[in-house]
């Protein structure tokens, strides 16, 4: 069976720090990779995704970042960490037939 | 553009109560449509979908939703509520290979 793993849970960062968050998934091939933020009290914002290694498609421009190096690996990566970048970082993976997303148990930031 | 209302940001209803999580989706063709689940601090989880066939479908959790298309609307509904119910409740539409989520419905239950 699939399933799919993020790390840290939880992660307490001070303003411009560096951030790498890392999701990866286990028991399917050539998944389609998101990751997803979700403020305190708001809906699910898609920040980016992949549909193979080495292709990240943005949603929305800030100073965040997405790599794939392999296959079911996908990292959400931060030069300098704004107050605003607070929030549940939620991956997401789904089949070729996109008939369904597996959604990550989430890492809880928090930038002070 | 693709876009998932869901009016009601926040519902209380009596354990035991029927509850109906109210959904309205904006899109050029029959989409496919979800609802799922996230409990405090936690991932989502996948209450039902629909792609096609019988308007009505049936869900985990004794949960089910029934799509109109003339209201585009994917209301999720459950006739006895439980407190385990309490949660937030995400209504979701596919656009080929992006999901378009709804701001969500948070639910609360009151003995």
């Amino acid at each position: 069976s699939q399933t799919i793993h993020q790390w840290p849970a939880t992660l307490v960062q001070p303003v411009g720090s560096p951030l790498s968050l890392e999701c990866t998934v286990e028991g399917t091939s050539n998944p389609n990779l998101y990751w997803y933020r979700q403020a305190a009290g708001r809906g699910l914002q898609l920040l980016f995704y992949s549909v193979g290694i080495g292709q990240i498609s943005s949603e929305v421009p800030q100073n965040l970042s997405a790599s794939r190096p392999q296959d079911r690996q996908f990292i959400l990566s931060s030069k300098k960490l704004l107050l605003s970048d607070s929030g549940f970082y939620l991956c997401a993976w789904a089949g070729t037939d996109y008939n369904e997303q597996f959604f990550g148990p989430g890492t809880r930031l928090t930038v002070l | 553009a693709q876009s998932v209302t869901q009016p009601d940001i926040h519902i209380t209803v009596s354990e035991g109560a029927s509850l109906e999580l109210r959904c309205n989706y904006s899109y050029g063709a029959t989409p496919y449509l979800f609802w799922y689940v996230q409990s405090p601090g936690q991932g989502l989880q996948l209450l039902l979908k629909y792609f096609s066939g019988d308007t009505l479908v049936q869900g985990i959790k004794g949960f089910e939703a029934e799509f109109k298309r003339s209201q585009s609307s994917f209301n999720l509904r459950k006739p006895s509520v439980h407190w385990s119910d309490a949660a937030e409740y995400f209504c979701a539409v596919n656009n080929g290979n992006q999901f378009y989520f709804g701001t969500g419905t948070s639910l609360t239950v009151i003995p």
